[in-house]
């Protein structure tokens, strides 16, 4: 089983639109969780950090649930400028390496 | 300016020749991390530094792979006798800006023909 698993992609989905993405992870010790933006031939950006208690920042909320180790963003309202890949990544603690997902990547649609 | 330069950012190399990278924070950080991506796949871990000390490499960094980071600051990654399978995308990364988050450079786009 991969260490952090998501969604396959891609998704198309029409501008307006709300699209959620979940994520799966392996290891239960996991303390960090983040969610990275992509986009095409350029370097993974933070989009956001993902906490217990969930988090929004604007037009997207993230979600965790531990118990289920699950991991979950939201993008409402959704822009043309919001295609990309993201990537759901996670830090086993603050002295190790953060672990990737596949990414999943979404074309919104005019 | 992503607190992170990488060189070159592109590079093309025939099989078999060795290349190397540079990456250079732009502030003093004692982390720096290596990743590899490829295409359709997220990066993946090659190899981290604390300070001078190289503390982890991945089973993906073959024999044919060294890392450096020789006065604590810019670190190189070097790959002898390229093979076309070692075309990836190479991404350097320290801490930051959130706490254990991490901040990428552009990446070295390596193409072996």
């Amino acid at each position: 089983r991969k260490e952090v698993e998501q969604d396959p992609g891609p998704f198309n989905v029409p501008e307006g639109a709300t699209v959620a993405f979940n994520c799966t992870y392996s290891n239960s010790a996991s303390q960090s969780f983040f969610w990275y933006r992509q986009d095409c031939r350029k370097e993974p950006k933070l989009l956001m950090s993902v906490y217990s208690s969930g988090n929004e920042d604007g037009r997207f909320t993230a979600q965790l649930n531990r118990a289920s180790q699950y991991i979950s963003l939201l993008i409402r309202d959704s822009k043309l400028s919001d295609s990309a890949t993201y990537l759901c990544v996670v830090n086993l603690d603050r002295d190790d390496k953060i672990i990737f997902g596949k990414g999943t990547r979404l074309h919104i649609l005019p | 300016d992503t607190g992170v330069s990488q060189d070159p950012r592109h590079k093309i190399t025939k099989r078999g020749q060795n290349v190397t990278f540079r990456c250079d924070p732009i502030s003093e950080h004692n982390r720096l991390y290596w990743y590899r991506q490829t295409l359709g796949q997220g990066p993946e871990f090659l190899t981290y530094f604390q300070n001078e000390a190289q503390l982890e490499k991945s089973r993906l960094l073959s024999d044919r792979f060294s890392a450096e980071r020789p006065k604590g600051s810019f670190s190189t990654l070097e790959i002898q006798r390229t093979e076309q399978g070692d075309s990836a995308m190479y991404l350097c990364a320290i801490p930051g800006p959130t706490p254990y988050g991490y901040t990428f450079g552009s990446g070295t786009r390596l193409t072996v023909v």
